[in-house]
């Protein structure tokens, strides 16, 4: 069975320092791997994603998330982060043939401040 | 609309009460999901329907019954709820269930408080 943990449940940055939000998979097989965002009082909103190729993922909004499979990790990055970044971001994973049964981790909140 | 709609936004119910949670997408999509957020917890899925046909049910108690009359709407109705049932629950929609690949894209939620 797959899951996911993000390490750190909250994250809190100054505006226009770099940020790294870490994620670690558990699977028994190849896996797709998702960085989600929610805004407050939102839904969540496709970030990224890595299927095949690159191991380097860019997104939207600045951001970009690495896969490590010996490490079994995919962190997100952003160099320089603003207020409007502030949201709390899901790791998601769902295994390479399967349904599209994404399993999440918890979360991590992270506030820019100014 | 755009995207994917929820109504209502806010709901609050008593225990004995029974309501329904509507959904709709307006992207063509033909797959619909039911997540359950609550504080501290991962996104737990609820359902999945793909084509108006029911694929997964996680273990889901029965006070939760789905609905999907067309690849648009999705409803979720609720009867005789328990506090713990307390959460925000998001509908979702995606291109197709196959493979795995496919961006869900996700409504703002119903945020539900039963007393």
């Amino acid at each position: 069975a797959q899951s996911v943990t993000q390490l750190d449940s909250q994250v809190p940055v100054f505006e226009e320092a770099p940020v790294e939000l870490r994620c670690n998979y558990s699977s028994s097989v190849s896996v797709y791997l998702f960085w989600y965002v929610q805004y407050p009082n939102q839904g969540l909103q496709l970030l990224l994603k890595y299927l095949s190729g690159s191991t380097l993922v860019k997104g939207i909004n600045g951001f970009e998330a690495e896969f490590n499979k010996s490490q079994t990790s995919f962190h997100l990055r952003k160099p320089s982060v603003h207020i409007s970044d502030t949201a709390e971001y899901f790791c998601a994973v769902n295994d390479k043939g399967g349904s599209e049964k994404l399993v999440f981790g918890k979360g991590t909140k992270l506030t820019v401040n100014p | 609309e755009t995207g994917v709609t929820q109504t209502p936004r806010h709901l609050v119910m008593g225990m004995t009460n029974k309501k329904s949670l509507k959904c709709e997408q307006h992207l063509g999509h033909n797959a619909m999901y039911w997540y359950k957020q609550s504080a501290k917890k991962p996104l737990e899925l609820m359902f999945v329907y793909s084509l108006e046909e029911r694929v997964e049910n996680n273990s889901v108690p029965s006070r939760f019954s789905p609905e999907c009359p067309n690849s648009s709407h999705l409803f979720l109705h609720l009867h005789t709820l328990q506090p713990e049932d307390s959460a925000l629950y998001l509908c979702a929609s995606s291109q197709d269930t196959s493979g795995g690949t496919d961006t869900q894209y996700f409504g703002p939620g119903t945020r539900l408080t039963v007393l």
